[in-house]
């Protein structure tokens, strides 16, 4: 089971680019890294996930280090409504504690 | 595609009384099931998991349990609860390691 950290909170303009990192230097060679977020008294939402390799979908870019001990999430547009506490995590063990992850708040 | 149900949205209940909160699973079989708890303003803990009917572990000592009577449905309950027990609650499945978590909408549990 990976241990993260991330830093507890940014800012982030509205319009501008989003970069949340992630440390994950115990990660296992066959641990995927995934990111959530979770809105205010909602259930954490998927975003995306990656090995190796940088990934992107519709909702955010994924930066991984050749040497997979850290991360980045890239939301390449903030807007009000990415505001949230976001996660990543490694998805080997099962998780047993997600952290507190990053307040990202977009300012206007 | 797979769902997944909680229930109830939010519950107040009385010190002392018991609790049951329910989840299920749709479009899938032999899920992996899990139960974790949010403290307000802290990270997500996990309390249960499960990987089968009938099998449950416990990642943390406390006065709650967890039964997996059917393949898809996961149940967390108390006898008596305490006022620590306040918080979200949320269930989760996902297929195995290294697959994704996908979380229900959660339980708003105060204890009064």
């Amino acid at each position: 089971d990976a241990k993260t950290t991330q830093p507890t909170s940014m800012d982030c303009a509205e319009g501008r680019a989003a970069n949340l990192p992630c440390n994950h230097s115990t990660i296992s060679g066959n641990e995927y890294v995934y990111w959530y977020r979770q809105i205010h008294s909602q259930g954490p939402q998927y975003i995306i996930h990656g090995l190796k390799n940088n990934e992107t979908n519709e909702m955010a870019s994924l930066i991984i280090t050749e040497d997979r001990k850290s991360s980045t999430l890239i939301l390449p547009h903030a807007t009000l409504r990415d505001t949230a506490v976001y996660y990543c995590i490694g998805s080997g063990a099962n998780n047993l504690f997600f952290g507190t992850g990053t307040r990202l708040t977009v300012i206007p | 595609s797979q769902t997944i149900h909680q229930w109830p949205a939010t519950l107040v209940q009385p010190v002392g009384s018991p609790l049951s909160l329910e989840c299920t699973v749709e479009g899938t079989s032999n899920p992996n099931l899990y139960w974790y708890r949010q403290a307000a303003g802290r990270g997500l803990q996990l309390l249960f998991y499960s990987v089968g009917i009938g099998q449950i572990s416990s990642e943390v000592p406390q006065n709650l349990s967890a039964s997996r009577p059917q393949d898809r449905q996961f149940i967390l309950s108390s006898k008596k609860l305490l006022l620590s027990d306040s918080g979200f609650y949320l269930c989760a499945w996902r297929w195995g390691a290294n697959y994704g978590y996908t979380f229900g909408s959660g339980t708003r549990l105060t204890v009064v």
